[in-house]
C-alpha cells in the first residue's frame, strides 16, 4: 500500500459544480497538509495548507483533514473552467521548519465543462 | 506567496552534453531546495534535498554523478544534468521552503528534451 493515494480520475464536471477532491493516507505521523494546482508544464501552485485536522476556507475552496480516518479532501465551490488543472494533495509529518519533504499523491486531473 | 524562480523554462539539446538548470528563490532565504522530476501524467519524483553549503542528498536509485547539485547560496541552487541521454528526457523542478510561512513553494519547472 502506497503512503498516499488518490483517486486516479480524471473527472470532468459541468462549469458551476461542486467538486470533491480526496486522499487517503497511512502514515499517521502526517501532521500538515496541502493541496496545490498544478496546470500542464507548470510548477505547482500551493492552494491549501492545513495542520491536524479541521476545516479551512479560503475563497471558493475548502480543505478538510480527518486525522482519524486518515482522509483529507478538498472541496471547489462554483468551480469554473480556469479551474481546469491536476490538483495534489502532499503532506509531510514532523515540522522541521518547510525543510522536511513532502509525500505527494499521483494527483488527479480535473476538467470543468463551460 | 514567496516566490521561486526556475530557468530556463524549457531546453532542447544534444546527447552527450549538459544542461544546468537554475532554482533561486526571490524574496527569502532558503537554506534547503528540493529537485524533483516529473513524467507525463505523473506524480512529482523526489530526487534530492539541495543544502546550502554542503552536499546535497539524493534519494535511493537517483544517480549522484549524473545529476550534480550545488546549493552555494541561502538563494541559489542549480542542478546540472551531465552528458544527458534521451532518458533524461523529462520535467524537473525546484522547490524551496519559506521556514518562516512553515510552506513549501515551487518553480515553474524546466522541460529538458535529449535529442
Amino acid at each position: 500500500q502506497k503512503e498516499v493515494e488518490q483517486d486516479p480520475g480524471p473527472l470532468s464536471v459541468p462549469e458551476g459544480a461542486i467538486v470533491s477532491l480526496n486522499c487517503t493516507y497511512s502514515n499517521s505521523a502526517f501532521q500538515y497538509f496541502m493541496w496545490y494546482r498544478q496546470y500542464s508544464r507548470k510548477g505547482p501552485e500551493l492552494l491549501m495548507y492545513t495542520y491536524s485536522s479541521g476545516n479551512k476556507e479560503d475563497g471558493r475552496f475548502t480543505a478538510q483533514v480527518d486525522k482519524s480516518s486518515k482522509y483529507i479532501s478538498l472541496f471547489i465551490r462554483d468551480s469554473q473552467p480556469s479551474d481546469s488543472a491536476t490538483y495534489l494533495c502532499a503532506m509531510r509529518d514532523d515540522y522541521t521548519g518547510a525543510n522536511s519533504k513532502l509525500t505527494f499523491g499521483k494527483g488527479i486531473t480535473l476538467s470543468v465543462r463551460p | 506567496g514567496a516566490v521561486v524562480s526556475q530557468h530556463p523554462s524549457r531546453v532542447i539539446c544534444k546527447s552527450g552534453t549538459s544542461v544546468k538548470i537554475e532554482c533561486r528563490s526571490l524574496d527569502f532565504q532558503a537554506t534547503t531546495m528540493f529537485w524533483y522530476r516529473q513524467f507525463p501524467k505523473q506524480s512529482l519524483m523526489l530526487m534530492a534535498t539541495s543544502n546550502e553549503g554542503s552536499k546535497a542528498t539524493y534519494e535511493q536509485g537517483v544517480e549522484k554523478d549524473k545529476f550534480l547539485i550545488n546549493h552555494a547560496s541561502l538563494t541559489l541552487s542549480t542542478l546540472t544534468v551531465t552528458s544527458a541521454h534521451p532518458e533524461d528526457s523529462s520535467f524537473y523542478i525546484c522547490s524551496a521552503g519559506d521556514s518562516f510561512q512553515e510552506k513549501l513553494f515551487f518553480g515553474s519547472g524546466t522541460q529538458l528534451s535529449v535529442l
